[in-house]
């Protein structure tokens, strides 16, 4: 079965622009979690999405915040970046409930400038 | 969240065993441990995960200590694309939208 997507692969932004990331998931899974992976910061959580609805939510300034559509895509938007954004944003998609695991995907890389 | 500690690196040769130790010792009883690893350039995979018997699937086999409080990854024969950071993570059955907590992970490096 297909994996999950995430889409664009690489994007590059100037300062106070804004960026939309979008992440389809499994087929069947109903939650979305989002990530962030710095070198310095490693790998951090920023929310949860579950049947549309935010579940769970990082410590994460307000310009990062996502959505979750019927068919359980995500998006995550960031506004007013800055060069602290740059950053890999993973998605993982899971079914959503228990102590199950995620499936990530590949990422996005965004570098801001 | 119950943490976890791991060697930051370890070396291993190509075709023997490697094992990848993980304490947590402020486990809870509900606690799932988790393995991913984490290939260059790559999202996190999933390797293995077990509530308190040891468990084997094809890509390799996770020993848990019979006080939960460590646990063990094992490659049974390690190949140049195991080398990878591995992640050992916590994460409570019960509660369902729980995020994985990433420590710094375990750098393994397999010399040919």
């Amino acid at each position: 079965k297909a994996g999950v997507t995430q889409t664009p692969r690489y994007l590059i932004k100037t300062r106070g622009q804004q960026v939309t990331l979008s992440c389809s998931p499994i087929s069947g899974h109903r939650s979305v979690s989002w990530y962030q992976q710095t070198p310095g910061q490693g790998l951090q959580f920023l929310f949860e999405y579950f049947s549309e609805t935010q579940r769970n939510k990082g410590n994460f300034p307000g310009r990062f915040s996502g959505r979750q559509f019927s068919n359980s895509r995500s998006e995550m938007n960031v506004s007013t970046l800055e060069l602290g954004d740059s950053a890999l944003y993973l998605c993982a998609s899971s079914v959503g409930t228990e102590g199950d695991g995620y499936t990530f995907g590949s990422g996005t890389r965004l570098t801001v400038v | 969240d119950a943490k976890t500690t791991q060697p930051n690196s370890m070396e291993s040769n190509e075709e023997e065993p490697v094992h990848l130790p993980c304490n947590h010792s402020t486990i809870s009883g509900t606690d799932y441990i988790h393995w991913y690893r984490q290939l260059p350039s790559q999202g996190p995979e999933y390797v293995i995960h077990g509530l308190t018997s040891n468990v084997n699937n094809r890509m390799a086999s996770l020993a848990i200590a019979e006080d939960r409080k460590s646990s063990t990854l094992i490659l049974h024969r390690a190949t140049l694309r195991d080398a990878a950071v591995y992640y050992c993570i916590l994460r409570d059955r019960d509660n369902y939208g729980q995020n994985f907590v990433f420590g710094p992970g375990t750098r393994l490096s397999v010399l040919p």
